[in-house]
């Protein structure tokens, strides 16, 4: 299967820093989505992002498909920003994915 | 459009037992995936079932779990006889065959499984 790497594990910020978060996979793929986990377990879909780059307010991303890595930027963090945030890829149309180990984000107020 | 409801929320048995974990997914949505998070560790894929039959089976761990999607609706996971490795947090998502192009998975708020 596909290795899902992403970095750092843990990251602790002051309310209001930027942030980026990455996502690096061992072999082409097909669908990347971004995930961010709340405090209540949830699984939250942030972007569905296999190529390029999109924006949603405060967070944005940017997937290079050919160099095999993808980004998670977060501006201006809040605390309801604080959860863990996944990577998650799949190699054909919407089969399995396989997910990173994700980043644990606390920002502190 | 409601989204993918999971059932129970948590659940707490004693090893050995049998629970039965069910997912509704999105309305209309043909695909149907169980993932799961053990330990604490990362997400990892079950299976796959598109409408009520299973295209991918590959993480099912071992024959204690069976999953069904009877009529290709909701779906339920059983585990019988849990074992304490089986503790953690399962997950259900779906997709619609042919949706929206930045349309991806969409996933339940989680089953959180604790066998003692």
């Amino acid at each position: 299967g596909i290795q899902v790497e992403q970095s750092p594990p843990d990251l602790i910020l002051q309310e209001g820093a930027n942030s980026t978060l990455r996502c690096n996979f061992s072999d082409s793929v097909n669908n990347l989505q971004w995930f961010h986990q709340n405090p209540w377990g949830q699984l939250i879909n942030l972007f569905y992002i296999p190529s390029g780059t999109k924006q949603n307010g405060r967070l944005s991303a940017t997937t290079v498909a050919t160099e095999r890595y993808s980004l998670l930027y977060i501006s201006s963090s809040q605390t309801t920003d604080s959860g863990v945030y996944f990577c998650a890829v799949g190699e054909y149309n919407f089969n399995k994915f396989y997910f990173g180990s994700g980043t644990k984000l606390n920002v502190k107020p | 459009e409601a989204g993918v409801t999971q059932f129970p929320s948590h659940s707490v048995i004693e090893k050995g037992q049998t629970v039965t974990l069910r997912c509704d997914p999105i309305s209309g949505h043909d695909n149907l995936y169980w993932y799961r998070r053990v330990m604490g560790k990362e997400i990892k894929f079950l299976l796959h079932f598109v409408k009520e039959s299973k295209q991918d089976e590959s993480g099912m761990p071992n024959n204690r779990f069976l999953a069904e999607r009877t009529g290709g609706t909701y779906s339920t996971l059983k585990v019988q006889p849990a074992e304490l490795e089986d503790s953690g947090v399962y997950f259900c998502a779906s997709r619609l065959t042919g949706g929206p192009a930045n349309y991806g998975y969409t996933f339940g708020s989680g089953t959180r499984l604790t066998v003692v």
